[in-house]
């Protein structure tokens, strides 16, 4: 069954660092991964996504993320965090015959100045 | 970009009261809507797949008569909590993909806070 994993529940950068945020998926093919933002109160938005090609792909906002088939991981990074980034993260897996999209648990950021 | 309208955002309403929240996609047809449910700071749960046209796919354990759910258009999808009780005060999410993109990311709309006194 699919699933994904994002093992940090909480992450506390000061601003100015770099910043990794991990995820792990399990599902028998390449899958479609995705990063979602989302502030307090709102929705989500898709900070990137992964389909094929290039391993590493660039998003929204500063933020990167490298697919590694070999370690089924896909971990949003960047180089220098912004009060601002300050949210909760979540990654997600869309699978190629169907709809649905499978979450993580989400991983909440907190910017210290 | 792709843009997801969620009306309303907010809903106060006293316990019996049934409550409908309307998921719009404004530059895109979207066969395909979902409704997700997050408590906090958990994780969104997707409660339901609406279908533009035909009925809507209910996951597990989501209670079909408690959540009526209707996608008359391509741009339109609703959600309704009949006869609201305070155990049903959560955050809800809808979301839309394109049509014709199969591989296409969901996107998402604001959310409706619901909270039933």
């Amino acid at each position: 069954a699919q699933s994904v994993t994002q093992p940090d529940i909480h992450i506390t950068v000061s601003e100015g660092a770099s910043l990794e945020l991990r995820c792990n998926y399990s599902y028998g093919a390449t899958p479609y991964l995705f990063w979602y933002v989302q502030s307090p109160g709102q929705g989500l938005q898709l900070l990137l996504k992964y389909f094929s090609g290039d391993t590493l792909v660039q998003g929204i906002k500063g933020f990167e993320a490298e697919f590694k088939r070999s370690q089924s991981s896909f971990n949003l990074r960047k180089p220098s965090v912004h009060w601002s980034d300050a949210a909760e993260y979540f990654c997600a897996v869309g699978v190629y015959t169907g709809n649905q999209f499978y979450f993580g648990t989400g991983t909440s950021l907190t910017v210290i100045p | 970009g792709a843009v997801v309208s969620q009306h309303p955002s907010w809903v106060i309403c006293k316990s019996g009261t049934s409550v409908k929240i309307e998921c719009r996609s404004l530059d895109f047809q979207a066969t395909t809507m979902f409704w997700y449910r997050q408590f906090p700071k958990q994780s969104l749960m997707l409660m339901a797949t609406s279908n533009e046209g035909s009925k809507a796919t209910y996951e597990q354990g989501v209670e079909k008569d408690k959540f009526l759910i209707n996608h008359a258009s391509l741009t339109l999808s609703t959600l309704t909590v009949t006869s609201a009780h305070p155990e049903d005060s959560s955050f809800y999410i809808c979301s839309a993909r394109d049509r014709g993109y199969g591989n296409q990311p969901q996107h998402f709309g604001d959310g409706t806070r619901l909270s039933i006194l």
